[in-house]
C-alpha cells in the first residue's frame, strides 16, 4: 500500500479483555516500530523489529504486552488482560533500515 | 478525530512570519534528531531530520539548528503558512545501539492570517 496502515482504527473493549492490534508497513520496509501515544504527549517506544527478529522490546510496559512479526511484514501487538490505563492511541511506523520512520494513522483502544 | 495536544505549549504566529519550535533532549549520547509535525487525528510526519556531525539542515522552508552543548535543537519555519498549523514534536535517537526515538513534549503552533 501507499502508507502504513492499522487496524482496527478504534477498538473499545471491556476490562480483562484481550485485544490485537495489527499493522501493515509500507511494502518493502524492514523496521517496524510500535509506539503508545497518550492525549497530549508525544509516542512513546514500546519495541521494534527488523524483519521477523524483534530487536529492542524494553518499551512495553509489562508481560500483558507482546508483540511478533512472524514472516517479517505484518505484525501484531497483543494486551492481555487488558485494564483502564491501557487506553489510549496505538501507533506503528516503518521504516527502510534505520531511516525515517513513517508512521501510520494508529489504533485507538478504550478500556471501559 | 483525535485533538492532539490539549495543553501544550503553544506559539502562536501570524501567516507569513517566521516561527522557530524549540526543543531540548535529554541523552547527550543521541546522535540522530528529527522533527515531526502532528496534524489533528492524524499520525507524525516526518519533516527534516539531522546528524549530531552538523549542526544545521535545510529544506524546504525549514531549517534545523543543533547546539550538542546544550542539547538544544530548534526548527525554523520560513513565512509560516496556516497549513503550517499543528503540533510539532521533536524526537532522538541513537545509531550506535537500538534504533527507537524518543519523542520530547510538542509544541503547538497556531498560524493567525
Amino acid at each position: 500500500g501507499a502508507g502504513v496502515s492499522q487496524s482496527p482504527r478504534y477498538k473499545v473493549t471491556k476490562r480483562g479483555q484481550d485485544v490485537a492490534l495489527r499493522c501493515d508497513p509500507i511494502s518493502g520496509h524492514v523496521s517496524l516500530y510500535w509506539y503508545r501515544q497518550a492525549l497530549g504527549q508525544g509516542p512513546e517506544f514500546l519495541t521494534y523489529f527488523n524483519y521477523e527478529a524483534q530487536q529492542d522490546k524494553s518499551g512495553l510496559p509489562n508481560d500483558r504486552f507482546s508483540a511478533e512479526r512472524p514472516e517479517g511484514s505484518i505484525s501484531t501487538l497483543t494486551i492481555q488482560r487488558t485494564e483502564q490505563r491501557d487506553s489510549a492511541m496505538y501507533r506503528c511506523a516503518s521504516s527502510l533500515f534505520n531511516t525515517e520512520q513513517f508512521f501510520g494513522p494508529g489504533t485507538r483502544l478504550t478500556v471501559l | 478525530g483525535e485533538s492532539v495536544g490539549l495543553h501544550l505549549p503553544t506559539l502562536s504566529v501570524q501567516e507569513g512570519d517566521n516561527s522557530i519550535i524549540n526543543c531540548a533532549y535529554s541523552n547527550s549520547a543521541s546522535d540522530y534528531f528529527i522533527w515531526y509535525k502532528q496534524e489533528s487525528g492524524k499520525g507524525p510526519q516526518f519533516i527534516i531530520d539531522i546528524r549530531s556531525n552538523m549542526d544545521k539542515r535545510q529544506g524546504q522552508r525549514v531549517t534545523v539548528l543543533l547546539n550538542k552543548t546544550v542539547k538544544h535543537l530548534s526548527l525554523q519555519i520560513a513565512a509560516t503558512q496556516p497549513g503550517d498549523s499543528a503540533v510539532y514534536f521533536c524526537a532522538e535517537g541513537w545509531s550506535g545501539g537500538t534504533d527507537k526515538l524518543i519523542f520530547g513534549t510538542g509544541t503547538r503552533l497556531q498560524v493567525f492570517p
